[in-house]
């Protein structure tokens, strides 16, 4: 099946530093991903979406100049918390479609990003 | 507006049957997800219904009624190991995916 390789797993950084999440499509093409935050104990908040060569598509509320996404092949997405605080520790899932019959959802294993 | 609507926490015991309902009403209608998520980690998928219906897959099954705008998982022969969160997620008219809030489902020996 359809699989998302999300790296790194875990990440601690000081506030103020930048932090780079990568998410690749191992067997299939994701021309469209779609990065959620999930803070403790809530469901998944919809950040952005990115289309392969094209800019993000950032939700309401969501700052797109602190939250950098490259969609620049068929294959990679990356998410950079810039100039990360504590308040942007969460845990933050990219998600691909894969264009098979049902349109399914494909889910990164997660980053779970502490700023100290 | 578009939402969906679960229970936020359900118990149920160890080796029994449990139901967890999902109401949802959005802009069109492509489909309805069920995900598994266990704590700390990713979603999981579990089911997709697109037509009225039980959709049978092991020990889970998921129903769709779009004319009502409501789905079930159905969990049966519970095991401790199906302690999770387990959310809801329709796909509207864009196909993007409105989430649920998520039932956490606590399994007792």
């Amino acid at each position: 099946g359809a699989v998302v390789s999300q790296h790194p797993s875990r990440v601690i950084c000081k506030s103020g530093t930048s932090v780079k999440i990568e998410c690749r499509s191992l067997d299939f093409q994701a021309t469209t991903m779609f990065w959620y935050r999930q803070f403790p104990k809530q469901s998944l908040m919809l950040m952005a979406t990115s289309n392969e060569g094209s800019k993000a598509t950032y939700e309401q509320g969501v700052e797109k100049d602190k939250f950098l996404i490259n969609h620049a092949s068929l294959t990679l997405s990356t998410l950079t918390v810039t100039s990360a605080h504590p308040e942007d520790s969460s845990f933050y899932i990219c998600s691909a479609r894969e264009l098979s019959g049902n349109y399914g959802y494909t889910f990164g294993s997660g980053t779970r990003l502490t700023v100290v | 507006g578009q939402n969906i609507d679960q229970p936020t926490e359900m118990t149920a015991t160890e080796g029994a049957i449990v139901q967890i309902n999902c109401t949802y009403q959005t802009s069109g209608f492509n489909g309805l997800f069920w995900y598994q998520q266990h704590a700390g980690e990713a979603p999981t998928f579990l089911s997709y219904n697109v037509l009225d219906g039980l959709e049978e897959k092991g020990r889970f099954s998921s129903f769709l009624s779009r004319s009502k705008g409501y789905s079930y998982l159905l969990l049966k022969e519970l095991q401790m190991k199906d302690s999770a969160s387990y959310l809801c997620a329709a796909l509207d008219s864009n196909y993007q995916l409105i989430w649920g809030a998520g039932t956490k489902l606590i399994i007792k020996p």
